[in-house]
């Protein structure tokens, strides 16, 4: 079956220590996001790829870092300079960037820092 | 500057009710688009919906209807007949032409709780 994994479903952190969230689809997508969602809050945009090798800051990119080096897989770095990174991170993915697309989900990963 | 706006954050109804859920939204843009996702409890966000901003035709998929006005900025969600399946969250969003990447914006959610 065609859609977006994510792992782990949960992950725990101590403070100051970086850790990296995987994303990985076999949807054969160009674009893929990734998003947190706080609590009583909608999705906020953390990156962007349009297209392999590349990619974009969103609205809340400070403290994350990511790469693309594969259409497939597109792994979110938390960093220890992320001051509050527990949240719930979604990943999605879209048949091309044109803002037409409908966005595809993973089931997400809810980190929380300890 | 795009923006949406879901007003009502939780709605409680009882099976077999009819509940709508309202979505208005912000922006200069001419072509746009607008969808609906649905948050079950297991996390995931599926899409249910997608309408361009010319098209304001109102859509009907089984229980579920959505009623889309450009003059009020509107883009409202209705289900018939709830059940308790339905309880989830909901998001409204919104993509403009002029914003690249396909970046949405969404709202901050509708969490709806369907009792049996």
């Amino acid at each position: 079956d065609g859609g977006i994994t994510q792992s782990p479903k949960y992950l725990f952190r101590k403070e100051g220590q970086n850790v990296t969230l995987s994303c990985e689809q076999n949807l054969n997508h160009d674009a893929m996001y990734w998003y947190r969602q706080d609590p009583g809050q909608g999705l906020r945009l953390i990156y962007y790829s349009q297209i392999v090798n590349d990619f974009q800051k969103g609205d809340i990119a400070e403290g994350y870092s990511v790469s693309r080096e594969k259409k497939e897989s597109f792994p979110l770095t938390v960093t220890s300079a992320q001051k509050n990174p527990t949240a719930f991170y979604l990943c999605a993915s879209s048949t091309t960037s044109s803002p037409y697309n409908e966005q595809f989900f993973g089931p997400g990963t809810r980190l929380t820092v300890l | 500057a795009q923006k949406v706006t879901q007003a009502q954050t939780e709605i409680s109804v009882v099976e077999k009710e009819d509940v709508t859920l309202d979505c208005v939204y912000e922006t200069r843009d001419t072509t746009y688009y607008l969808f609906w996702y649905k948050q079950p409890p297991s996390g995931e966000l599926v899409f249910l919906i997608r309408r361009n901003s010319f098209d304001e035709q109102n859509e009907i998929s089984g229980r579920y209807s959505w009623n889309f006005q450009k003059s009020t900025s509107s883009f409202n969600f209705t289900i018939t007949a709830s059940q308790v399946v339905d309880s989830a969250v909901y998001f409204c969003a919104l993509s403009e032409r002029e914003t690249n990447a396909g970046k949405s914006t969404f709202g901050d959610g509708t969490t709806l709780t369907v009792k049996p």
